[in-house]
């Protein structure tokens, strides 16, 4: 298996709504990322685990939660969001401190109503 | 045709022409080099990679060329195919920096069949 699987692949959320987006890989991959992508633009890193520990947090607000529950799933809290939150969230694995091997999945696409 | 990458983020060829997609980066303690292909609707895949200590690498049907003394990067593709039609990122690792890649802004590459 060498694929990043994320779900859901659309979410349409309420402002205050809570809900949860996950990643999934069965790699062997000891690091994984979260990084949020507007339309016509880069992807930006949001947050990184590294053997299932927080390792970078890039300033997200707090109503974005990250959670590594084990090696091969990555999840994201969203509560409270706000409608310049919606993007597409894209989540990808690699071996720590590797160059070659870095894997995205192929997003959730969030809209914040 | 070329692009100027930053300053033309936007390439448009015919199917079979060679397509030409440029990077300029700012950081001369570079020292490795990506290029991402992603297509509407999917996250990053990588192409093709590049060490700082080469000048020239080749895929299939891709070439990458580095030039250090100006901080530019290129990606050649052979032959477009309406396939390829996607936006391309370079991206950088920073020599004894973090291993996470960053992205650069992105070319939309358009191939008309």
């Amino acid at each position: 298996d060498t694929e990043v699987t994320q779900t859901p692949k659309h979410l349409v959320m309420g402002m205050t709504n809570k809900k949860s987006l996950k990643c999934e890989q069965h790699m062997g991959h000891r690091a994984m990322y979260w990084y949020k992508q507007k339309a016509k633009k880069p992807p930006e890193l949001m947050f990184v685990y590294s053997y299932e520990k927080l390792s970078i947090n890039e300033s997200v607000p707090s109503r974005f939660s990250p959670e590594c529950p084990n090696s091969s799933l990555l999840n994201l809290h969203l509560h409270a969001l706000q409608p310049e939150d919606s993007a597409l969230y894209l989540c990808a694995s690699s071996q720590p401190g590797a160059n070659y091997g870095y894997t995205f999945g192929s997003g959730t696409r969030l809209t914040v109503v | 045709g070329e692009s100027v990458g930053l300053h033309l983020p936007t390439l448009s060829v015919q199917e079979g022409d060679n397509s030409i997609i440029n990077c300029a980066y700012s950081n001369s303690a570079s020292d490795y080099f990506i290029w991402y292909k992603q297509e509407s609707g999917k996250g990053p895949q990588f192409i093709i990679d590049i060490r700082s200590n080469m000048d020239k690498r080749q895929g299939q049907r891709v070439t990458v060329l580095l030039n250090k003394t100006v901080k530019h990067l290129s990606l050649q593709i052979a032959a477009t195919q309406p396939g390829d039609s996607a936006v391309y990122f370079c991206a950088e690792k920073l020599t004894g920096g973090s291993y996470i890649p960053t992205f650069g802004r992105g070319t939309s590459l358009i191939v008309h069949p």
